[in-house]
């Protein structure tokens, strides 16, 4: 399948800093990247689609100032999180999807965020 | 009622048997099915993607999708213990590109 890479695999931060987490598509371009959270025991939910050159779009409750999404080139999506509270730690793991429409996607290793 | 159905479990099966794993979804437009398979700390891992009515087979891992039920399934033959995972059916609709998810089923394969 086709790779994607995420970086920091993890990281920790003190509350009311920002953190950026970096996607990429290592082996083919993806207009679309999405960005999903996932608490412990619960399943993945999606925060919001990534499109290349245009602007992100968010899931119902998610805060779009808080969750900067940047998809500045066809293998490089970033998200920010800005002054990051112990809440928002969790689990973040990008989804990039090769070609157009309705095919498979995959996944990036994923980002642990821990916010003190 | 969610869009992606699937019991939490755990199923736990011995080693050399038959997992069956089941998932149902409301959207009747949905197109595209997926099985995943994520390990503890993890991120999830494409095992079988099904788009037609039927059974697609891959090495030990079998699909089986039911359109007109909304029901799709998966069939991990010779069950190993490196198979104990959550396995996550993912779901795309018309008009929707971005996937969702069930909430997992733990599967258990006993030594």
């Amino acid at each position: 399948g086709a790779v994607v890479s995420q970086h920091p695999s993890r990281v920790i931060c003190k509350s009311g800093t920002s953190v950026k987490i970096e996607c990429r598509s290592l082996d083919f371009q993806a207009t679309t990247m999405f960005w999903y959270r996932q608490f412990p025991k619960q399943s993945l939910m999606l925060m919001a689609t990534s499109n290349e050159g245009s602007k992100a779009t968010y899931e119902q409750g998610v805060e779009k100032d808080k969750f900067l999404i940047n998809h500045a080139s066809l293998t490089l999506s970033t998200l920010t999180v800005t002054s990051a509270h112990p809440e928002d730690s969790s689990f973040y793991i990008c989804s990039a999807r090769p070609g157009q429409g309705a095919g498979e996607q995959f996944f990036g290793p994923g980002t642990r965020l821990t916010v003190l | 009622q969610k869009e992606v159905e699937q019991n939490s479990g755990p199923l736990s099966v011995p080693e050399g048997a038959i997992a069956s794993l089941n998932c149902t979804y409301s959207d009747r437009g949905s197109q595209s099915f997926f099985w995943y398979r994520q390990y503890s700390g993890k991120s999830p891992e494409l095992i079988m993607s099904i788009y037609s009515n039927g059974d697609k087979e891959d090495g030990r891992f079998t699909a089986q999708l039911n359109k007109a039920s909304q029901y799709v399934s998966l069939l991990i033959r010779d069950s190993q213990p490196s198979d104990s995972a959550t396995y996550l059916c993912a779901v795309t609709g018309a008009g929707r590109r971005a996937l969702t998810f069930g909430s997992g089923t733990r599967l258990q394969v006993q030594p």
